[in-house]
């Protein structure tokens, strides 16, 4: 069970937006930041966000992060089939003292 | 440019012990900046962090896993290793090794190895 909770799958058409969301606590979203990453389907994951809502350099400016409270949301603008992928958020547990993830959210471009 | 490649055992018999390496190139391990990482992935299910190292010695662990990892470096080499004692069916997954930033409040991953395959079977 992950520290970190997304919903298992969220789904729309090409071109359009969809948000994926990710909840935890005051001990881990609520005091640090938050990445994103991309997992593709047989490769390895790829950061997409960090620190909350910034991107590395080569990422499109259709992926967006965003953060309240002890929440942080991931948005992909004009989906494109190749955005098919799972996508994972990621912070450091400051009382765990240890990183932790959501469970992943899997992305279907219908 | 920065790349990391996983090597080790890809089977693994139960109660035995996994030892994996992450070779590093393109930057120095003993880098202050960054901690160096390790990721699993059992099949079909998600991410899961084992642990991260900084050079000179600080080292982060799941507490889940504390009891059984082992992180080390090493700067002649330019890598750093794994070791998960004891280890199950529950410890069949890929692993991949990463830079990890790490600091402040901040923490991500970036960039990954491309994740080798380890199953625990007699």
């Amino acid at each position: 069970q992950s520290v970190l909770t997304q919903p298992p799958s969220v789904s729309a058409a090409p071109g359009q937006k969809v948000t994926i969301s990710c909840s935890g606590s005051s001990s881990d979203i609520g005091n640090n930041y938050v990445s994103w990453y991309q997992q593709l389907p047989g490769t390895a994951p790829k950061l997409l966000i960090y620190d909350n809502n910034k991107r590395p350099s080569g990422i499109p400016d259709r992926f967006s992060g965003s953060k309240s409270g002890t929440s942080a949301t991931l948005g992909i603008t004009g989906l494109q089939t190749g955005d098919e992928a799972d996508y994972y958020c990621g912070t450091w547990d400051t009382s765990l003292s240890a990183g932790v993830f959501g469970g992943g959210t899997k992305l279907t471009v219908l | 440019q920065l790349q990391l490649q996983e090597s080790g055992p890809g089977l693994v018999k139960p109660s035995e012990t996994l030892s994996l390496t992450c070779a590093v190139s393109g930057a120095s391990i003993t880098s202050s900046t960054f901690y160096w990482g390790w990721v699993r992935q059992p099949p079909g299910k998600g991410l899961e962090w084992i642990a991260n190292i900084y050079y000179g010695g600080r080292s982060y662990y799941n507490p889940s896993l504390k009891s059984r990892v082992t992180i080390s470096t090493d700067a002649s080499k330019n890598h750093f290793s794994l070791r998960l004692s004891s280890v199950t069916a529950a410890d069949t997954a890929i692993y991949y090794c990463a830079r990890m930033t790490l600091g402040y409040g901040k923490s991500w991953l970036d960039p990954w190895g491309q994740g080798t395959l380890v199953t625990v079977s007699s």
